[in-house]
């Protein structure tokens, strides 16, 4: 069965680091385009950043230069790691694989809340 | 404010049809393909259709997505009242290089 699992989030001060996990099994995460989406609480989806098969990547405006996808592929893990985190960076995480073509399957998401 | 446009809610009865629009430009929507997914409350998104207008193998031919030119649009027939969701459309924009999503539209089926 193809399945993510993210883990790692958690309550964490302004200006604070994390890093996300997402767990993958039935498939190569190495071998396919892999998502990150995020939905602040009562807000709709945000597109957050895309890891592409070749290692090429791409970040929303609004996390550029602070976080960064990866991946290991010993693991079969995406991973998020988000530095200089601000309140606004508030959301339910989700690991997707594919890009905007298509997103499918969806992890069932790790909360982050950044608050002092 | 969302670079694609989509209506904040709809609505309709029991066995009737219903469109949501989503509206971009010619950086997004209008070179690029379009998928769309339905979010039941508190749980994670589902891909219902991507490409445009083709369906995942699991979903119902009740739903179906369409586009012309710098928007896309889905349907769904023959609505029922577990069809209550958010939905919403993404696609690539080649001038931002990045992910865009529609703001969401809620269905609610009457």
């Amino acid at each position: 069965e193809v399945q993510l699992v993210e883990t790692g989030g958690g309550l964490i001060q302004p200006g604070e680091s994390l890093r996300l996990s997402c767990a993958a099994s039935g498939f190569t995460v190495s071998n396919n385009y892999m998502s990150w989406v995020r939905q602040a609480p009562g807000k709709g989806l945000e597109w957050v950043s895309v890891l592409f098969g070749d290692g090429t990547t791409h970040y929303a405006d609004s996390v550029k230069g602070r976080f960064t996808i990866s991946r290991d592929n010993s693991k079969n893990t995406l991973y998020l790691q988000m530095n200089s985190l601000r309140v606004e960076d508030t959301a339910v995480y989700f690991c997707a694989r594919g890009r905007t073509r298509q997103f499918d399957p969806w992890g069932q998401g790790t909360l982050v809340t950044v608050s002092s | 404010q969302s670079v694609l446009t989509q209506p904040p809610s709809v609505s309709a009865a029991p066995g009737q049809k219903v469109t949501i629009s989503c509206s971009g430009s010619s950086s997004n929507i209008g070179k690029n393909y379009v998928s769309w997914y339905q979010q039941l409350s508190g749980t994670a998104p589902k891909l219902l259709i991507y490409d445009n207008d083709r369906r995942p193998s699991g979903i119902p031919d009740r739903f179906s997505g369409s586009k012309s030119g710098t928007s896309a649009t889905l349907g769904i027939t023959g609505l029922q009242t577990g069809d209550e969701a958010d939905y919403y459309c993404v696609t690539w924009d080649s001038g931002l290089n990045a992910g865009v999503f529609g703001g969401g539209t809620k269905l609610t089926v009457l």
